[in-house]
């Protein structure tokens, strides 16, 4: 069992509506990422926070927008998608640069998003 | 620009016997190189991993090699079996930054019973 939790597992909203994707970890992991996936291909990086601070976004549209409330969570807020945006969306934590940093994503099970 | 190149796109093994993939990376400033394992709806889950320091890894059945002078590395599962079947991802990261993977294309392996 994934210690990375994301919810919902599925998500289907309209071009207009505005809609959140939350994920949990409980290992101590001070770092956090959000990831992209398209079928068939590799995950693809948005944001990391580290010390809930945002530490790198990689240049993902304004629609999508980043929240990290403490340690533990982490939050991806949905607004006025496009279609082409329908992915699976994945959360990851690690401990961050210069700690017990060993390399290792824990990755969590995602969430499959859907924009009619 | 840093890129991991992997092959095969997809490979059938029957049971029982050795799934090879293939990583080929550009930037020598990569120094770890984990082997992602992802099943249908499922997040990836590392499975393997390796450093430059040494040139060889093996966990059960799953061996890493590392060919640093070639900047090749290349993941060989031995009696293959169907519970093995998904896709595997060769990953490459830099230790002195944060864990942003630059993950290979990906491999679909399908062990036939």
């Amino acid at each position: 069992d994934t210690e990375v939790t994301q919810t919902p597992k599925h998500l289907v909203m309209g071009m207009t509506n505005k809609k959140s994707l939350k994920c949990e970890q409980h290992m101590g992991h001070r770092a956090m990422y959000w990831y992209k996936q398209k079928a068939k291909k590799p995950p693809e990086l948005m944001f990391v926070y580290s010390y809930e601070k945002l530490s790198i976004n990689e240049s993902v549209p304004s629609r999508f927008s980043p929240e990290c409330p403490n340690s533990s969570l982490l939050n991806l807020h949905l607004h006025a998608l496009q279609p082409e945006d329908s992915a699976l969306y994945l959360c990851a934590s690690s401990h961050p640069p210069g700690t017990l940093n060993t390399g290792e994503l824990f990755f969590g099970e995602g969430s499959r998003l859907t924009v009619l | 620009q840093q890129q991991v190149k992997q092959s095969p796109q997809s490979l059938i093994v029957q049971k029982g016997g050795i799934s090879i993939i293939n990583c080929a990376y550009e930037n020598t400033a990569f120094d770890y190189f984990p082997w992602y394992q992802q099943f249908p709806g499922k997040g990836p889950a590392l499975l393997i991993a390796i450093r430059p320091d040494v040139s060889e890894k093996k966990e059960g059945r799953f061996t890493i090699s590392f060919n640093k002078s070639a900047k090749q590395f290349s993941l060989h599962i031995m009696d293959s079996q169907p519970g093995d079947s998904a896709t595997y991802f060769c990953a490459a990261s830099m230790d002195s930054g944060y864990s942003t993977l630059t993950f290979g294309k990906g491999t679909m392996l399908l062990v036939s019973p």
